[in-house]
């Protein structure tokens, strides 16, 4: 089993629409959880962590539940600059290892007009 | 500051071939990661580096090899190409405390293709 399995997509949606990943992690002793965003052929870049207790942050809210060890994210009111491959990341400490992150496969998005 | 930085940005090998791709980060972050990424796949950790003179591998190392004689610069290295090698590389790194802390850096990566 993957230690971060995500739907690769592609979801296809209008502007305005709103889309909703999900992420679930193999390894009950993680300990952050992130989204990043990676544009085509470009870097990933940090877009949320995910807190516990949930978090938003504009348009975009991330969610987590430990005890089904799953992961959300729900972009709200989608704009064509929302296209995009969302990756969802998870840092494990095993034994002795510093934390390392594990990085999901992708949720690929386009938003059409 | 320039944040991470990589190059080349294209090269092309051929099978045999060795080379170094290049990573520097002036964040004074003490942590560096390589990873590569194939297409339509997740980040695949090769090594990492948690600070000077200190690296480890990851889930992929076979077939390269990396130093990290300071801070700021943690080269990767492929000593004989192989076609399994072709691939986007990144190179991030992090901080160790902060409100950053836990946050990856990456580099705009190298696009290698081995033929």
């Amino acid at each position: 089993r993957k230690e971060v399995e995500q739907d690769p997509g592609p979801f296809n949606v209008p502007e305005g629409a709103t889309v909703a990943f999900n992420c679930t992690y193999s390894n009950s002793a993680s300990q952050s959880f992130f989204w990043y965003r990676q544009d085509c052929r470009k870097e990933p870049k940090l877009l949320m962590s995910v807190y516990s207790s949930g978090n938003e942050d504009g348009r975009f809210t991330a969610q987590l539940n430990r005890a089904s060890q799953y992961i959300s994210l729900l972009i709200r009111d989608s704009k064509l600059s929302d296209s995009a491959t969302y990756l969802c990341v998870v840092n494990m400490v095993r034994g002795s290892t510093l934390g390392r992150l594990y990085f999901g496969r992708g949720t690929q998005l386009t938003v059409w007009p | 500051n320039a944040g991470v930085t990589q190059t080349p940005k294209f090269r092309i090998l051929k099978i045999g071939q060795s080379m170094t791709l290049q990573c520097t980060q002036d964040m004074n972050h003490n942590y560096m990661y390589w990873y590569r990424q194939d297409p339509g796949m997740g980040l695949k950790l090769i090594y990492y580096s948690v600070g000077a003179g200190i690296t480890d591998k990851g889930e992929v190392p076979n077939g390269y090899n990396v130093s990290r004689s300071t801070t700021e610069d943690f080269p990767l290295r492929l000593e004989l190409a192989a076609p399994s090698q072709t691939s986007v590389y990144f190179c991030a790194s992090r901080p160790t405390s902060g409100i950053a802390y836990n946050e990856q850096f990456f580099g705009p990566g190298t696009r290698l293709t081995v033929l």
